[in-house]
């Protein structure tokens, strides 16, 4: 069974940077086939794409956070890292890591398994 | 980045069926496939549907999945309590801006 488990502060200063870790359980990232998605959630508030990373650190990324967003891959952990610069109170939100699916050829995109997130609140 | 417009909710009582429109565009749904997702309360989300009409092992015929030209819907019959939740819609656009996107979600009630 496919388990991901973020883990990182949960309070962050503003103009700070977040810093969440995914680590894998049941799949190895390097096997390769997927990919490797954040994902957040605004209280009370719909789901947002932040990015993905494949496990040869190819990435995309939500347009709209580009500037602020790296997501990272550590193989030898089975770990992939989410860092998101300059936080304000708007960047408040449940932070979920997901195993996605995508078919360039088709454009077939899904999540099968998620992490159960972690709130991250911004806040001096 | 383009944006997936779903109903804010929709209701009905039990045994009845609903469904959920998600209206995209020719860069997003109008050239990709589908998937959806249940969210219930303080959960994460569960995928449903995936490549517009499949669903994944466990996942009761109840739930259906279509799509035509750039909007997509799901479909749940027999409707249960334990289907109130809120779903989302999810594709890839291939625009400038290529990446996944989200529908802005829809509260289904169990009247």
């Amino acid at each position: 069974q496919v388990q991901l488990q973020e883990s990182g502060p949960g309070l962050v200063k503003p103009s700070q940077t977040l810093s969440l870790t995914c680590t894998v359980s049941g799949d190895s990232i390097r096997s390769g086939g997927h990919y490797w998605s954040w994902i957040r959630q605004h209280p009370g508030k719909g789901l947002e794409w932040i990015g993905h990373i494949y496990y040869s650190g190819s990435t995309y990324y939500n347009p709209s956070l580009k500037s602020r967003v790296t997501i990272s891959v550590d193989t030898s952990k089975n770990q992939f890292s989410l860092k998101l610069t300059s936080v304000t109170a708007a960047d408040t939100a449940v932070y979920s890591c997901a195993r996605g699916l995508l078919r360039y050829l088709d454009r077939s995109y899904y999540f099968d398994y998620w992490g159960q997130g972690t709130l991250v609140t911004v806040s001096s | 980045q383009s944006v997936l417009t779903q109903p804010p909710s929709v209701s009905a009582a039990p045994g009845q069926k609903v469904t959920i429109s998600c209206s995209g565009s020719s860069s997003n749904i109008g050239n990709s496939y589908v998937s959806w997702y249940q969210q219930l309360p303080g959960t994460a989300p569960k995928l449903l549907i995936y490549d517009n009409n499949k669903r994944p092992s466990g996942i009761p015929d109840r739930f259906s999945g279509s799509k035509s030209g750039t909007s997509a819907t799901l479909g749940i019959t027999g409707l249960q309590t334990g289907d109130e939740a809120d779903y989302y819609c999810v594709t890839w656009d291939s625009s400038l801006s290529a990446g996944g996107i989200f529908g802005t979600g829809t509260k289904v009630t169990v009247l």
